[in-house]
């Protein structure tokens, strides 16, 4: 079965830091692989997603980037974070053949910039 | 372009009651429909999908969805709520020219009642 990991799982950074979140995927090959971000509990924003390795779209102009080093990681950064980067992030898998697959998301990050 | 819109901010139901969370969709197209739910601190969990086929789509926990072409709706349904489906529920289209996108609505928040 497949499995997908997020860490860290809570994180508190100062503005200005850089930041690193991962996110694996067990079970399957060549998915398609997006990043949320989720504020105040409510709504979902696409960020970025992967269709493959090296293969990154992004949704919105950010302070963000994305990066897919290998097939089943992903991987959200930033060289340095604004107050307004804070939220939940969650990434999520779908299988890349298939027009109608839903998407499978990992247990989440949240991020806190003070 | 597609969106979904979820009504209601809270629905708030006794237990043992039915349950209904609204979702009213736009597409260009034929609609590809996900309802979601997440519990708090975590991700989201997939719970149905309508494709193609019978207007009423069965999917985990008891849960069941009813697709209305003609009021182009897609509400989530349950014949008999329980206390621990007290979760945010969210219902997303398929967007036709991504990477098997999803657009998501803002969420609905259940409330079961004992």
């Amino acid at each position: 079965s497949q499995t997908i990991h997020q860490w860290p799982a809570t994180l508190v950074q100062p503005v200005g830091s850089p930041l690193s979140l991962e996110c694996t995927v067990e079970g399957t090959s060549n998915p398609n692989l997006y990043w949320y971000r989720q504020a105040a509990g409510r709504g979902l924003q696409l960020l970025f997603y992967s269709v493959g390795i090296g293969q990154i779209s992004s949704e919105v102009p950010q302070n963000l980037s994305a990066s897919r080093p290998q097939d089943r990681q992903f991987i959200l950064s930033s060289k340095k974070l604004l107050l307004s980067d804070s939220g939940f992030y969650l990434c999520a898998w779908s299988q890349l053949a298939g027009f109608y697959n839903e998407q499978f998301f990992g247990p989440g990050t949240r991020l806190t910039v003070l | 372009a597609q969106s979904v819109a979820q009504p209601e901010d809270q629905v708030n139901v006794a237990e043992g009651n039915p349950l209904t969370v609204k979702c009213t969709y736009s597409v260009s197209g034929n609609p590809y429909l996900f309802w979601y739910v997440q519990y708090p601190n975590r991700g989201l969990q997939f719970l149905l999908k309508y494709i193609t086929g019978d207007n009423l789509v069965k999917g985990s926990y008891g849960f069941e969805a009813e697709f209305n072409k003609s009021q182009t709706s897609f509400h989530l349904k349950k014949p008999s709520a329980l206390v621990s489906d007290s979760a945010l529920y969210f219902c997303a289209v398929r967007d036709i020219t991504g990477a098997n996108n999803l657009f998501f609505g803002t969420g609905t928040r259940l409330t079961v009642i004992p």
